[in-house]
């Protein structure tokens, strides 16, 4: 089993703040890192998916960078909006388990 | 429209009693998979597919079984549920494991 973490568990940010939360993740036999944004009573939507060291991604005020050698991706969110409130989830595929593992999830409350 | 559909919605059974929770998609996808989601635990796979007729065990397979006999279908079977397996259940589809996952709507399980 893979072991994926990401932090901070929760935060809560006003209104027009930015904000990052990290994952972290086994550098040994890493394929992929995927991003998910899950609003309450619906099913998580994929943000991104990174394969390459130093993969940089971005989607409207939210961006992803990714480490494979050092095993981390960070999320941004640059001026967050109440819509911004979800719970931001991150998973590693590892090629040799061809399994995708999740994390706990950071949850992100944006404050009016 | 491109979906993952999963049926029941909602369901509340009790102890023993044999139940099957249906997924199917439409995006000929060919990795499907299953997640059960529970309080401070993040999304954890039960079991997943790579192509029809081949199906492996995720993190938490007891009590589970799958079959793939179709491309769109990978029915969830609960022979004996147990209160333990009261969860927010996922099946998702992906073109390969590691690429971006669609995610159905869930179900929601709960054994008395």
């Amino acid at each position: 089993i893979l072991n994926v973490e990401q932090s901070p568990q929760s935060l809560h940010v006003q209104e027009g703040d930015s904000t990052n939360f990290t994952c972290s993740f086994p550098s040994s036999n890493f394929y992929a890192l995927h991003w998910y944004r899950w609003e309450t009573a619906k099913s998580p939507e994929a943000l991104f998916v990174m394969t390459l060291n130093g993969d940089e991604k971005k989607k409207g005020r939210i961006s992803a960078t990714l480490n494979t050698k050092e095993g981390y991706s960070y999320l941004y969110i640059k001026g967050s909006q109440p819509e911004d409130s979800a719970t931001y989830l991150c998973a590693a595929f590892s090629g040799s388990a061809r399994q995708l593992t999740f994390g706990s999830g950071t949850q992100l409350t944006v404050l009016p | 429209e491109a979906q993952v559909t999963q049926n029941p919605r909602y369901l509340i059974t009790v102890t023993g009693k044999k139940l099957t929770v249906t997924c199917s998609q439409n995006m000929n996808h060919e990795y499907m998979s299953w997640y059960r989601q529970d309080p401070g635990l993040g999304l954890r796979q039960i079991y997943y597919s790579m192509n029809v007729e081949v199906t492996d065990k995720g993190d938490v397979p007891e009590g589970y079984k799958v079959s793939r006999k179709e491309k769109r279908n990978f029915p969830l079977i609960l022979e004996s549920p147990s209160p333990n397996q009261t969860s927010l259940y996922f099946c998702a589809s992906s073109s390969t494991g590691a690429g971006e996952q669609y995610f159905g709507p869930g179900t929601r399980l709960t054994v008395t």
